[in-house]
């Protein structure tokens, strides 16, 4: 089956700092990400979906400025969290799907970041 | 897409069958059913999925009514290792998964 990359796995940064996030599709190519985030013991939450090409969609209330996504080419796509606080500590997720249109999604393994 | 609901939580003893219930009474007619679990600080991983015939596949039965309004996703021997939260999802296949709170199944010895 199709396999979605994510990486780093985990990541501790100090407070001010901005972390990059990769999401990559190994085997397929993906028009469309998507970026999700969860806190503990809750569900996942979407953030914003990455169009190859185009500039992403944003969840309302996502903050796109602090939240930065490039989707530069059909096998990759990034999320920076700039400036980043404790309270952006939690768990990232991002998916993609292969594109044969009964919307299977296939997901990363997660970053867990972790803000000083 | 289609809002769904599920127990918060269940429990199954180990080697009987986990039968976890979804409800999806708004589902429209070109939307698929998606099963999905999560083990702790892991992705998502895909179990199954359906449109309105029942799917079998190595991990679990989905089972979908006639009105298709709910489905259930059967474990058929429970192991340890099915601990996890499960998510039903329904999909008219634009991606946009939109997460509900999931059933935290737990598996007992």
């Amino acid at each position: 089956g199709a396999v979605v990359s994510q990486h780093p796995s985990w990541v501790i940064c100090k407070s001010g700092t901005s972390v990059k996030i990769e999401c990559r599709s190994l085997d397929f190519q993906a028009t469309t990400m998507f970026w999700y985030r969860q806190f503990p013991k809750q569900s996942l939450m979407l953030m914003a979906t990455s169009n190859e090409g185009s500039k992403a969609t944003y969840e309302q209330g996502v903050e796109k400025d602090k939240f930065l996504i490039n989707h530069a080419s059909l096998t990759l796509s990034t999320l920076t969290v700039t400036s980043a606080h404790p309270e952006d500590s939690s768990f990232y997720i991002c998916s993609a799907g292969t594109g044969t249109g009964n919307g299977k999604l296939f997901f990363g393994s997660g970053t867990q970041l972790s803000v000083l | 897409d289609a809002k769904t609901t599920q127990p918060t939580s269940m429990d199954c003893a180990e080697g009987r069958a986990a039968n976890l219930p979804c409800n999806h009474s708004t589902i429209s007619g070109n939307e698929y059913v998606y099963w999905y679990r999560q083990i702790h600080s892991q992705g998502p991983q895909y179990i199954i999925h359906g449109l309105k015939n029942n799917e079998t596949n190595e991990m679990a039965s989905l089972i979908i009514t006639e009105d298709r309004k709910s489905s259930t996703l059967i474990l058929p021997h429970a192991t340890l290792r099915d601990t996890a939260v499960y998510y039903c999802i329904s999909t008219s296949g634009t991606y946009k998964y939109i997460f509900g709170t999931g059933t935290r199944l737990k598996v007992l010895a």
